[in-house]
């Protein structure tokens, strides 16, 4: 089975600008969690989608939004950047039922200038 | 709310020896999952073992084993035969009933030849 995958792999924004980030989970997996990944605060919680519905969401701005697809494909979308927002954004699956290990993604380097 | 410490930020170990790094976690429930994650400079995170709090047997996967301590709330991660390839960033992390991972800070591994 193909693996979790991002696009774009790196993303180089401006302040003010809005970016989406797409997320395709392992063929049979209906969960799509998003991580955020920084040197000073570590691996955060944003959200996670099961079945097109966001199940449960971390502590960030209203800025950070995702959705999810019928075919439980995901994105996430942050608008008006700020320099803060510069991290490594991980997406993982998990099977529909039973096992709950989150498989991640190889992750998007978004850069804010 | 879920809490995970990793005291250790730094850890080296010679190739063929053995290492173990710690992991302490707080959590308000009975049903929960502990995992270690391994975060090459590749990036990609890669899970290296998953223990359900319910089984008392530690989790173990080739040269990887755990310490799981449920009533002290300690979960180490113990490599044997130390190789090249196990230079890593090393993750321990907590998932309870909301969907969420919980991490720790992380303890960077070194192996030396």
């Amino acid at each position: 089975k193909a693996g979790v995958t991002q696009t774009p792999r790196y993303l180089i924004k401006t302040r003010g600008q809005q970016v989406t980030l797409s997320c395709s989970p392992i063929s049979g997996h209906r969960s799509v969690s998003w991580y955020q990944q920084t040197p000073g605060q570590g691996l955060q919680f944003l959200f996670e989608y099961f079945s097109e519905t966001q199940r449960n969401k971390g502590n960030f701005p209203g800025r950070f939004s995702g959705r999810q697809f019928s075919n439980s494909r995901s994105e996430m979308n942050v608008s008006t950047l700020e320099l803060g927002d510069s991290a490594l954004y991980l997406c993982a699956s998990s099977p529909p039922t039973g096992e709950d290990t989150q498989y991640f993604g190889p992750g998007t380097r978004l850069t804010v200038l | 709310a879920q809490t995970v410490t990793q005291s250790q930020p730094e850890m080296s170990v010679q190739e063929a020896e053995t290492v173990t790094l710690s992991c302490t976690y707080d959590t308000s429930e009975s049903d929960y999952y502990l995992f270690w994650y391994k975060q090459p400079p590749s990036r990609q995170m890669i899970l290296v073992i998953r223990q359900e709090a319910y089984k008392q047997q530690n989790a173990t996967e080739n040269r990887f084993s755990v310490n799981f301590q449920k009533a002290a709330k300690s979960f180490s991660l113990k490599i044997s035969d130390s190789q090249l390839g196990d230079a890593a960033m090393y993750f321990c992390a907590s998932r309870g009933s909301n969907y969420k991972l919980t991490f720790g800070k992380g303890t960077l591994l070194t192996v030396n030849p």
